[in-house]
């Protein structure tokens, strides 16, 4: 149980382009969902937290134009990099929290961008 | 939420079992203490946590102090599969929207055959 999947595991685009990066919640509702960023060497970096049917909360220094979460259901969560640039390149990683476990939250397996 | 302190890394014998310490001298009295593990180039994965009780799981044991200032993860034989970055975090539970986590750098277990 608490499985958590991302769609896609690898994506390469164009510099200005935008990518669309899925999370989902395959055994269980999602209420909260949380996106993180890892770049090489270095911990994983929360970026905000979804919660369904509501505006995603963004942590200080993150834009949140620039990333749009969408969290329309309680098993799918969105994150959109919007024009994305070389520097947006970066191991995408989401989590939902399972109400029925003392709220844990479980990781999907991320996402590796590549922007060019 | 409470900051942590880990070692950045450590050895552990194939077999033997693995100790990794985590110190939170400032956790509040409603604070968890998490751990998770992270293989290279994939998602963390949940261990155990706990509030101030020991607790134990197929996968490792957790041991915290009675003043809960620092917590030790227990895997009691370990594997070159368990090679990872362990993370301690302590963050406020309770409720069914969860608290956030805050990683800090970990601790790189490189267990060695």
């Amino acid at each position: 149980g608490a499985v958590v999947s991302q769609h896609p595991s690898r994506v390469i685009c164009k510099s200005g382009t935008s990518v669309k990066i899925e999370c989902r919640s395959l055994d269980f509702q999602a209420t909260t969902m949380f996106w993180y960023r890892q770049f090489p060497k270095q911990s994983l970096m929360l970026m905000a937290t979804s919660n369904e049917g509501s505006k995603a909360t963004y942590e200080q220094g993150v834009e949140k134009d620039k990333f749009l979460i969408n969290h329309a259901s309680l098993t799918l969560s969105t994150l959109t990099v919007t024009s994305a640039h070389p520097e947006d390149s970066s191991f995408y990683i989401c989590s939902a929290v399972t109400s029925g476990s003392g709220d844990t939250q479980y990781f999907g397996p991320g996402t590796r961008l590549t922007v060019l | 939420d409470a900051k942590t302190t880990q070692p950045p890394s450590m050895d552990c014998a194939e077999g033997r079992a693995a100790n990794l310490p985590c110190n939170h001298s400032t956790i509040s009295g409603n604070e968890y203490v998490y751990w998770y593990r992270q293989i290279h180039s994939q998602g963390p994965q949940y261990i155990i946590h706990g509030l101030k009780n020991n607790e134990t799981n197929e996968m490792a044991s957790l041991i915290i102090t009675e003043d809960r200032k620092s917590s030790t993860l227990i895997l009691p034989h370990a594997t070159l599969r368990d090679t990872a970055v362990y993370y301690c975090i302590v963050r406020v539970g309770g409720g069914n929207q969860g608290g956030k986590l805050i990683f800090g750098q970990g601790t790189e277990l490189s267990v060695k055959p």
